[in-house]
């Protein structure tokens, strides 16, 4: 299947300041990535959906000026946690869709904010 | 998207094959039922997709009744590697597909030796 790669794989930050992860579709042109939160024992919550070029559309209850996302390319969307608190400890995962049905999932990136 | 409903856990003895229901009494004409698994710590990954035929691929089979509300994803001989969280989902394809894929709770397959 298609390959979503997902930077970085952990990343443990100091409370306040803000982190970067970033979603690469290696082997196709992704032209709408989606960006999931997911707690310990439960399943994915969606955060919000990106078209390449286009301002994401965000989830109810997702702060938008909290988690930015940028889509400028069709191989690289990123999510930047600003301000970054406890509570936004959490595992992180972005899938990518090109002109097929399937979406791909990154490897997800574990955060811990102390 | 129609809502899905699968049994929160099952186990199955290594070896054997594995069926995981799936109810969505829901769906809608143009909509697919697709499978996606979710190993501890790692990203979902897809695993079949279909709309009203049955369909086989080298991971697993999966089985559409005939009035599309329910589905059945077998995994014909289980290994301690298939130890994940299934999750059955429904939503447009195609094209049109590049839609959310919204995610219920799943079902933990427990793979015994």
């Amino acid at each position: 299947g298609a390959v979503v790669s997902q930077h970085p794989s952990r990343v443990i930050c100091k409370s306040g300041t803000s982190v970067k992860i970033e979603c690469r579709s290696l082997d196709f042109q992704a032209t709408t990535m989606f960006w999931y939160r997911q707690f310990p024992k439960q399943s994915l919550m969606l955060m919000a959906t990106s078209n390449e070029g286009s301002k994401a559309t965000y989830e109810q209850g997702v702060e938008k000026d909290k988690f930015l996302i940028n889509h400028a390319s069709l191989t690289l969307s990123t999510l930047t946690v600003t301000s970054a608190h406890p509570e936004d400890s959490s595992f992180y995962i972005c899938s990518a869709t090109g002109y097929g049905s399937e979406a791909f999932f990154g490897q997800g990136t574990r955060l811990t904010v102390v | 998207d129609a809502k899905t409903t699968q049994p929160p856990s099952m186990d199955c003895a290594e070896g054997r094959a594995a069926n995981l229901p799936c109810n969505h009494s829901t769906i809608s004409g143009n909509e697919y039922v697709y499978w996606y698994r979710q190993i501890h710590s790692q990203g979902p990954q897809y695993i079949i997709h279909g709309l009203k035929n049955n369909e086989t691929n080298e991971m697993a089979s999966l089985i559409i009744t005939e009035d599309r509300k329910s589905s059945t994803l077998i995994l014909p001989h289980a290994t301690l590697r298939d130890t994940a969280v299934y999750y059955c989902i429904v939503r447009v394809g195609g094209i049109q597909g590049a839609q959310k894929l919204v995610f219920g709770q799943g079902t933990r397959l427990t793979i015994n030796p």
